[in-house]
């Protein structure tokens, strides 16, 4: 079956570094990739996404690469600010229409 | 709105009770997901509705779920005797056509406790 696995959290960050967040995938096929984001007392937002091998998804500075020889899809953003405080979820769709979510990271990043 | 509303927000519920949550749709969509998401997990699929039709419904846990979307537009999902196990937030979704490359919309969920 299908699933994704992403790196455990907590993560803390102070403003201004380096994020990442690793999520490797197994699916049958070509899935579709996609990183969605739960501020906090929100729903779940779409961050970005990629289709095909190599594409580049990118938002709001984040960006993650659709790595078809790894099935990886990690999630990076250069420069973090409070404001990126959340739970992040790597996602699939493979061969239909049914989400696969990984666990979630959460992030807090300090002033 | 634009966006994928959910009613209510949060739901309290003794064992053995029924519930229903109401799923409202963005205008236009054709496909509709419910997803259940227990504490600290990522969402679990639970049932997928393609205009009226209910194509999908292999993540329903129980015979104590159902789903319906008479009209194409406004979903429900109804617990039957609810048990603690059925604490989670349920998560509703649209697409415009529910393709894999067309992302899904939710709502901010109903967060159901089962005392």
């Amino acid at each position: 079956g299908n699933s994704v696995t992403q790196m455990e959290g907590p993560v803390t960050l102070s403003e201004e570094a380096f994020l990442t967040i690793n999520c490797t995938y197994t699916a049958t096929g070509y899935p579709s990739l996609f990183w969605y984001v739960q501020y906090p007392g929100e729903g779940l937002q779409l961050l970005l996404k990629a289709t095909k091998a190599d594409d580049k998804g990118s938002n709001k500075g984040f960006e993650a690469t659709y790595r078809k020889e790894t099935t990886s899809f990690h999630l990076e953003k250069g420069s973090v600010q409070v404001s990126d405080s959340a739970v992040y979820f790597c996602a699939l769709i493979a061969n239909d229409y049914k989400l696969s979510f990984g666990a979630g990271t959460t992030v807090t990043v300090r002033a | 709105g634009a966006g994928v509303s959910q009613s209510p927000r949060y739901k309290v519920a003794k064992r053995g009770q029924d519930v229903a949550l109401r799923c409202d749709p963005i205008s236009g969509h054709v496909s509709l997901f419910w997803y259940q998401q227990a504490l600290g997990q990522g969402p679990e699929f639970l049932t997928y509705f393609q205009n009226e039709a209910q194509l999908d419904k292999s993540g329903l846990p129980s015979d104590r779920f159902f789903a319906e979307r008479p009209e194409g537009s406004v979903s429900t999902l109804k617990i039957q005797r609810t048990q603690q196990e059925d604490s989670a937030v349920y998560l509703c979704a649209s697409s415009l056509e529910g393709l894999s490359n067309q992302p899904q919309h939710f709502g901010d969920g109903t967060r159901l406790s089962i005392l």
